[in-house]
């Protein structure tokens, strides 16, 4: 079974400071891995994924990720926080395999990750 | 442009009473997805389908049920609402490649009092 999970609930970072937000993932093959953002009262947006190729992924508003096969983990940062980024914060992944009934994987969510970044 | 609607946005139910829920995308994916959100567990797959007339069970299925007549809807149905199915309900579309990401409804917050 594949898994995700983001082992802090709340990251705190003053604005202008780099940021991290960890996520490590367990799946019986090879990932695809994909960052969401969600404001309040809305649903989730897509940030970025990691098909295949270059371990470093850059998406929107100046977000990146770095996948790392060995140590299994997809970690969001940014090079210097803004306040609007506030956000609650999830990591997903799907297995490549096909699924042994046939289709694709379902993705499975983490917890989700509160950043606070303060003024 | 294309998007993904959930209607309503907020509604509450006694327990007991049959609610469906409304997602609608004109994206034209195939795969639809329901998902709820409870503070501590994420986003929880409800259940999902890869396309019309099929239909698959997520994590936390019981007491809820989906149809896909169609590309474009999949309403989620709690049979007897109960309490412990208070929550934020988001429903997602995704094309057919297993790579691509999914698309997100704006949610409903369902309460069952």
């Amino acid at each position: 079974a594949q898994s995700v999970a983001q082992p802090e609930d709340q990251v705190n970072v003053a604005e202008g400071n780099p940021l991290t937000v960890k996520c490590t993932y367990s799946v019986s093959g090879n990932p695809y891995l994909f960052w969401y953002v969600q404001y309040p009262n809305r649903g989730l947006q897509f940030l970025l994924k990691y098909i295949t190729g270059d371990n470093l992924v850059k998406g929107s508003y100046g977000f990146e990720a770095e996948f790392n096969k060995s140590q299994t983990s997809f970690h969001l940062k940014k090079p210097s926080a803004l306040v609007s980024d506030s956000a609650l914060y999830f990591c997903a992944v799907r297995d490549i395999a096909p699924r042994s009934s046939g289709g694709y994987q379902k993705v499975t969510f983490g917890t989700g990750t509160k950043l606070q970044v303060i003024p | 442009d294309a998007e993904i609607t959930q209607s309503p946005r907020h509604k509450i139910t006694e327990t007991g009473r049959q609610v469906t829920l409304a997602c609608h995308q004109t994206w034209n994916h195939n795969n639809m997805f329901w998902y709820r959100q409870d503070l501590g567990h994420g986003l929880r797959l409800i259940h999902y389908s890869y396309g019309v007339q099929d239909t698959n069970k997520g994590e936390v299925s019981d007491g809820y049920s989906v149809s896909r007549s169609n590309t474009e809807d999949l309403p989620l149905t709690l049979e007897s609402a109960a309490s412990s199915q208070t929550s934020v309900y988001f429903c997602a579309s995704a094309p057919g490649q297993g790579g691509t990401e999914a698309f997100f409804g704006q949610g409903t917050r369902l309460t069952v009092v």
